[in-house]
């Protein structure tokens, strides 16, 4: 069965200090997303990437972040200068969207994170 | 997205039948309701969706209420794989050219005792 996968699985890090989070997606996926969880807290979007732009970003997506879809496969959240606040699970997501009207056939499979810790 | 409000925990026995409830008393009639569920140290997994009639596939059954402000996530028969968080969410069905990007309350966190 096909999945999302997430590289590294933990990644630490020094405060100011830039990272890259890696994902693959799913294949014939055409939507891509990161969400991060600190943790105890909600699972919180951060942005969604589509044809190759950004199509919607949270309030936490800010210029500190960006992303990325490199090659066709790889898709990368970058943080520029890491914040002791950025420490969390990051997740990325991918679905496939079907033809006709509605989402109500667009499951979004997630990978298994990358946690950040950030000292 | 509109509200969703769930029980902050449940309890279930192995291999009894677990109804998770949601109330969504806002929702619209596009909305979509999904569910999905985080493992411990996992990421979210989907479970099942619906719009209006009852819904069944191989990992759950999703019943909603008529006046739709409601909906039951049912699992015929817990398992200790089945502990875990799990979200009720609403998504706008027709939201045009948007993200779909899914909206996370704190879920109702479901512990299943052997």
């Amino acid at each position: 069965e096909p999945e999302v996968t997430q590289t590294p699985s933990h990644q630490v890090t020094q405060m100011g200090q830039e990272v890259i989070l890696r994902c693959v997606p799913i294949s014939n996926h055409l939507y891509f997303y990161w969400y991060r969880q600190i943790l105890g807290q909600k699972v919180e979007f951060l942005v969604s990437f589509y044809n190759n732009e950004i199509s919607e970003k949270s309030e936490i997506f800010d210029d500190q972040f960006s992303v990325e879809r490199p090659d066709g496969s790889n898709f990368t959240l970058k943080i520029r200068s890491t914040k002791l606040e950025d420490s969390a699970m990051y997740f990325c997501a991918s679905m496939m969207v079907s033809g006709g009207g509605g989402s109500s056939y667009n499951e979004q499979f997630f990978g298994p994170g990358t946690r950040l810790t950030v000292l | 997205d509109a509200k969703t409000t769930q029980p902050n925990s449940m309890e279930s026995n192995e291999e009894e039948p677990v109804h998770l409830p949601c109330n969504h008393s806002t929702i619209s009639g596009t909305d979509y309701i999904h569910w999905y569920r985080q493992l411990p140290s996992q990421g979210p997994e989907y479970v099942i969706h619906g719009l209006t009639s009852n819904v069944n596939n191989r990992m759950a059954s999703l019943a909603i209420a008529e006046d739709r402000k409601s909906s039951t996530l049912i699992l015929h028969r817990a398992t200790l794989r089945d502990a875990a968080v799990y979200y009720c969410i609403l998504r706008d069905g027709y939201s045009g050219a948007g993200s779909y990007q899914l909206t996370f309350g704190k879920g109702t966190k479901l512990s299943v005792i052997p």
